[in-house]
């Protein structure tokens, strides 16, 4: 079984402007997690979904965002980028029933100038 | 609120001497608690968890971890030390409601492994 892919894996953008990352979650699991990762802060989470629902968000600002497709795929979006966002962006994604294990994909790695 | 600590940042041990990583918790209710590692440029891979039961929980890769409830602790131990676990290590708690869920996780200790 495939495990879980971020596109891209490597991100440079620029201050002002918007990214998109992509996860394709573990053939039928259904829960889709993002954290972020950064030296300083560590690993922070950012929102979970499930069947294209945002169940849950972390404490980040409106900038950071999300979504879910009928085919479990997920996006998250950040715009307006600053120098902070500079980060590894992990996603995760886990089985109906077994939220406790969570398959992480090996991240997109985003850095902002 | 939950919150996790590893106390140490970084630890260095030889090839084939024990280890064992700290990690304290706080959480209201029993956690469910894992144990996550991280090699360079890589995700995180699962090494085990725990729920309830039986406090020493067994995992992949040799590693086992003990729960101690009256000291908060749920720390991670390997009795000899391969030079392929040099990494990063992860304590997360997990934790669940109004059905939705995350992880909330340490600040990770990295191990290196002298040959």
């Amino acid at each position: 079984k495939a495990g879980v892919t971020q596109t891209p894996r490597y991100l440079i953008k620029t201050r002002g402007q918007q990214v998109t990352l992509s996860c394709s979650p573990i053939s039928g699991h259904r829960s889709v997690s993002w954290y972020q990762q950064t030296p300083g802060q560590g690993l922070q989470f950012l929102f979970e979904y499930f069947s294209e629902t945002q169940r849950n968000k972390g404490n980040f600002p409106g900038r950071f965002s999300g979504r879910q497709f009928s085919n479990s795929r997920s996006e998250m979006n950040v715009s307006t980028l600053e120098l902070g966002d500079s980060a590894l962006y992990l996603c995760a994604s886990s089985g109906q029933g077994k939220w406790y294990e969570q398959y992480f994909g090996p991240g997109t790695r985003l850095t902002v100038t | 609120a939950q919150s996790v600590t590893q106390p140490d940042i970084h630890i260095t041990v030889s090839e084939g001497a024990s280890l064992e990583l700290r990690c304290n918790y706080s959480y209201g209710a029993t956690p469910y608690l894992f144990w996550y590692v991280q090699s360079p440029g890589q995700g995180l891979q699962l090494l085990l968890k725990y729920f309830s039961g039986d406090t020493l929980v067994q995992g992949i890769k040799g590693f086992e971890a003990e729960f101690k409830r009256s000291q908060s602790s749920f720390n991670l131990r390997k009795p000899s030390v391969h030079w392929s676990d040099a990494a990063e290590y992860f304590c997360a708690v997990g934790h669940s409601g109004a059905g939705s869920y995350q992880l909330t996780f340490g600040k990770g200790t990295k191990l290196s492994v002298i040959p």
